[in-house]
């Protein structure tokens, strides 16, 4: 079963709109969650973080959202880029050394 | 700046072959990391690896054995190929500690198996 889940395979926004990315997960011990961003023929880079004991942390045109009680959390970028076109990864960390559960990805798409 | 070098970007095996791709990073992290990407599947956790000689299973580690002999480097192998096995593997370095540390990864290996 998915503990992480990106219901959206692919997102198109025009360009300097906001584009607003979700991620589920079921597992409520979870400590930590991230974004990755992935451009083709390259691997993911790191591009926000938030830790369980916060609801928002921002980074320059990045801002990502977490709901506990919902299990929830969103990556707003805005305004959104050409250069933001790229497959986005949410993943999450149960603390530790231990590996990373990553979603599915969402391929954004940003338009002229 | 973090460096993970994975040592090719692309591999052709056949199948049955014992294969090898290897990863060094060089900003001294005592965390390293084996994945693969699918299409509609995401990354998935096959190895990781906390200290030197150490190594624990991740999500997918059937088929697949591990070698962390020096700090820099983490090794991934095939034991003996198969046509299931062709993907994208993606090796990754963090500093130990919490999860709030995050990975870095190399480019990839693109590897087929025939």
């Amino acid at each position: 079963d998915q503990q992480v889940k990106q219901n959206s395979p692919s997102l198109s926004v025009q360009e300097g709109r906001i584009s607003i990315l979700n991620c589920d997960y079921t597992n409520s011990m979870f400590d930590y969650f991230l974004w990755y961003k992935k451009y083709p023929a390259e691997g993911p880079t790191f591009l926000i973080s938030i830790s369980s004991i916060k609801d928002k942390n921002e980074d320059g045109r990045f801002t990502v959202f977490l709901n506990k009680s919902a299990k929830h959390l969103s990556l707003h970028i805005v305004p959104s880029q050409p250069g933001d076109s790229a497959v986005y990864f949410c993943a999450v960390s149960g603390g530790g050394a231990d590996g990373l559960t990553f979603g599915k990805g969402t391929h954004l798409i940003i338009q002229p | 700046d973090v460096k993970v070098t994975q040592s090719s970007r692309y591999l052709v095996k056949r199948t049955g072959e014992k294969v090898f791709l290897e990863c060094v990073q060089d900003m001294d992290h005592e965390n390293m990391f084996w994945y693969r990407q699918d299409p509609g599947l995401g990354l998935r956790l096959i190895y990781f690896s906390y200290d030197v000689k150490m190594k624990e299973k991740g999500d997918i580690p059937e088929g697949y054995s591990v070698s962390r002999e020096k700090k820099e480097r983490f090794s991934l192998i095939l034991e003996s190929a198969s046509t299931n096995q062709t993907s994208m593997y993606l090796c990754a370095s963090s500093l130990w500690g919490t999860g709030a540390q995050p990975q870095h990864f190399g480019d990839g290996t693109r590897l087929s198996i025939l």
